[in-house]
């Protein structure tokens, strides 16, 4: 089982839609989660840590469910600019290191 | 930007080559990390340096190996290269104490033939 599991998608959506994202990670001794944005042929990006208490920025609302090792990712209002890949990512501090899933990719049509 | 440079940016190598990628963190930054980027993968942890000692390494070959400097840049070694070997190269510099925040480098595209 991969550490860290993603749909890869694409997601297809148009302009205006809300979409969703869900993730799984193995490893119950994660400490810190993050979603990162890459665009093609670019560098990831961090577009927002996630919290146990859920966290918004702007369109964006990143949420953590400890129990069920599951985080998601909701975008609202979606802008063509939003399509990229989506990556999360998982932090154990035991390591140190950050464990990437594959991405989901998200294509946001006029 | 994030401050953090690479090079080069592309670079075509034959197999059984090696080649030496560089990193220069963002000032102030102390810890870098390396990681391979596999076409329609996420990225994998190489290794992760501190103040020029390995801490930390991802489940990769001893050919792959690295140094940091004083000036906490860093470079990337990979002897005998493999076709698999081909994939963006990507390092990351953070602080030792804020390991969650790091900061990506545009990446060096690496083609293995």
């Amino acid at each position: 089982r991969k550490e860290v599991e993603q749909d890869p998608g694409p997601f297809n959506v148009p302009e205006g839609a809300t979409v969703a994202f869900n993730c799984t990670y193995s490893n119950s001794a994660s400490q810190s989660f993050f979603w990162y944005r890459q665009d093609c042929r670019k560098e990831p990006k961090l577009l927002m840590s996630v919290y146990s208490s859920g966290n918004e920025d702007g369109r964006f609302t990143a949420q953590l469910n400890r129990a069920s090792q599951y985080i998601s990712l909701l975008i609202r209002d979606s802008k063509l600019s939003d399509s990229a890949t989506y990556l999360c990512v998982v932090n154990d501090l035991n390591t140190d290191k950050l464990i990437f899933g594959t991405g989901t990719r998200l294509q946001v049509f006029p | 930007e994030t401050g953090v440079t690479q090079s080069p940016t592309h670079l075509i190598k034959t197999r059984g080559q090696q080649v030496t990628l560089r990193c220069s963190s963002q000032s102030g930054h102390n810890t870098v990390s390396w990681y391979q980027q596999a076409l329609g993968q996420g990225p994998q942890f190489i290794f992760q340096y501190y103040r020029e000692e390995e801490n930390g390494r991802g489940n990769f070959p001893p050919r792959f190996s690295g140094l940091q400097f004083p000036n906490y840049s860093s470079e990337l070694n990979v002897n005998a290269l493999e076709l698999d070997d081909s994939a963006l190269y990507l390092c990351a510099s953070s602080l030792r104490d804020i390991q969650e925040t790091q900061y990506f480098g545009p990446g060096t595209r690496l083609l293995v033939l």
